[in-house]
């Protein structure tokens, strides 16, 4: 079964709005990764955040981990249109194997 | 800075026949994993090695097979191809068995035809 679930599945905003996808998850992680990718091409990581952190920033990027919930959120402002792709949350816990389980994807559309 | 190195980038195969997929790691990453994709779908894990040692085992067919050499470059082996088998397959590797972050390669597309 999946690890993680995203919401939306699609989402098309205009370009300079901000974005915002979650991931909910089942199970205890070590930390929670968020990963993009353009239509058929590689993953690129974006942002990791452990488990015992609630926020990280990285550039536009911001990330939100409540393991209470088992929940992460993915926010991206002032989009560009060059951040149409799809976005991964990958879950990783040691306990359970040593690999990302990931969720289903957000797939953003940022028209200019 | 080097990354993970996939290849080939395309491969068009007839069903039934084999496929051979290589993935050359990031040096000193000491773990390696092999990830499906099909159309519109999540990835999904198949298999990984640590130190050249198989270490956990996916949704990985049993017609798939694959191993890490010395050199600690990976091949995916995978027989008696299926229509369903067309997929982007992606290698990863990472430092400290993946609690750091994995890096992926751009990924092989298989088709099956």
């Amino acid at each position: 079964s999946q690890q993680g679930e995203e919401d939306p599945q699609a989402l098309s905003i205009q370009e300079g709005e901000n974005a915002t996808m979650n991931c909910s998850y089942k199970t205890s992680i070590n930390n929670l990764q968020w990963y993009r990718q353009n239509s058929g091409r590689g993953l690129v990581h974006l942002i990791l955040i452990r488990s015992n952190e609630r926020e990280k920033h990285s550039g536009r990027l911001r990330v939100t981990l409540d393991t209470s919930k088992k929940s992460s959120s993915l926010l991206i402002t002032a989009s560009r249109a060059a951040d149409t792709a799809s976005y991964f949350c990958a879950t990783y816990y040691n306990n359970a194997g040593n690999m990302l389980t990931f969720g289903g994807g957000t797939r953003l559309m940022v028209k200019p | 800075a080097a990354g993970v190195i996939q290849s080939p980038r395309h491969l068009i195969k007839e069903k039934r026949e084999t496929a051979t997929l290589k993935c050359y790691p990031i040096p000193r990453h000491d773990t390696v994993y092999w990830y499906q994709q099909g159309p519109g779908q999540d990835p999904q894990f198949l298999i990984s090695f640590y130190e050249k040692m198989q270490s956990d085992k996916g949704s990985i067919p049993d017609r798939f097979s694959a191993q890490q050499f010395s050199d600690y470059h990976s091949e995916l082996n995978m027989s008696s191809l299926e229509l369903g088998d067309s997929a982007l397959y992606f290698c990863a590797s990472s430092f400290g068995r993946g609690l750091y972050g994995y890096t992926f390669g751009s990924g092989t597309r298989l088709t099956v035809v």
